[in-house]
């Protein structure tokens, strides 16, 4: 069976300071995967997703970035962080065409001060 | 540009109370649609996935209904329990080949013991 796992499960930090976001999944091969940041009254907002290795795509521009230097893991960065960067952030993962049902992560939240 | 609506954001039915949750979109032409359920504080499980040739799904005390005509969906809950309290999430994908599925932004659900 397939699992997905997200760290660190909860995250302070302050203004200004760097990123770093790791998700991954077990037991499946080439899977599509998406970052997702959910922030109180605004709904899922998809960041970023990615088909293949190296390969992102950008939903929405911001002081984040993602990368995915291995098959099953997905990165979320930032060089400084703002306030607005807080929320609840899920990585995703989907096998390719054909198979469209969504699984997510069990999510970190993210403070920052 | 499709959006997905959820209403009502909250909702508290007594324990025992069957009770249905609804999802409207406002582009018909969808390739399917899913529900999810979130707990505080946890990632996305995904409940019922429903393809656009499908009129319903189901899953236990689930059902999930799809009128892609009127552009809605509705997930009934049977015979309610205090475990069912949750955030449920509904999520369209356009067509086949897209990463990217649109959510509503929840129901809240309190199941009263």
């Amino acid at each position: 069976s397939q699992t997905i796992h997200q760290w660190p499960a909860t995250l302070v930090q302050p203004v200004g300071s760097p990123l770093s976001l790791e998700c991954t999944v077990e037991g499946t091969s080439n899977p599509n995967l998406y970052w997702y940041r959910q922030a109180a009254g605004r709904g899922l907002q998809l960041l970023f997703y990615s088909v293949g290795i190296g390969q992102i795509s950008s939903e929405v521009p911001q002081n984040l970035s993602a990368s995915r230097p291995q098959d099953r893991q997905f990165i979320l960065s930032s060089k400084k962080l703002l306030l607005s960067d807080s929320g609840f952030y899920l990585c995703a993962w989907r096998r390719g065409s054909g198979y469209n049902e969504q699984f997510f992560g069990p999510g970190t939240r993210l403070t920052v001060l | 540009k499709q959006e997905v609506t959820q209403i009502p954001a909250a909702l508290s039915v007594p324990e025992g109370e069957n009770l249905v949750l609804n999802c409207s979109f406002t582009d018909s032409a969808i390739y399917n649609l899913q529900w999810f359920r979130q707990d505080p504080g946890k990632g996305l499980t995904s409940l019922l996935l429903i393809q656009s040739s499908q009129r319903e799904q189901t899953s236990g005390r689930l059902n999930a209904s799809l009128d892609k005509s009127s552009g809605r969906s509705t997930l009934y809950i049977a015979a309610s329990q205090p475990g069912d309290s949750a955030t449920y999430l509904c999520a369209v994908r356009q067509k086949k080949g897209d990463d990217k599925i649109i959510f509503g932004k929840g129901t809240r659900l309190h199941i009263l013991p």
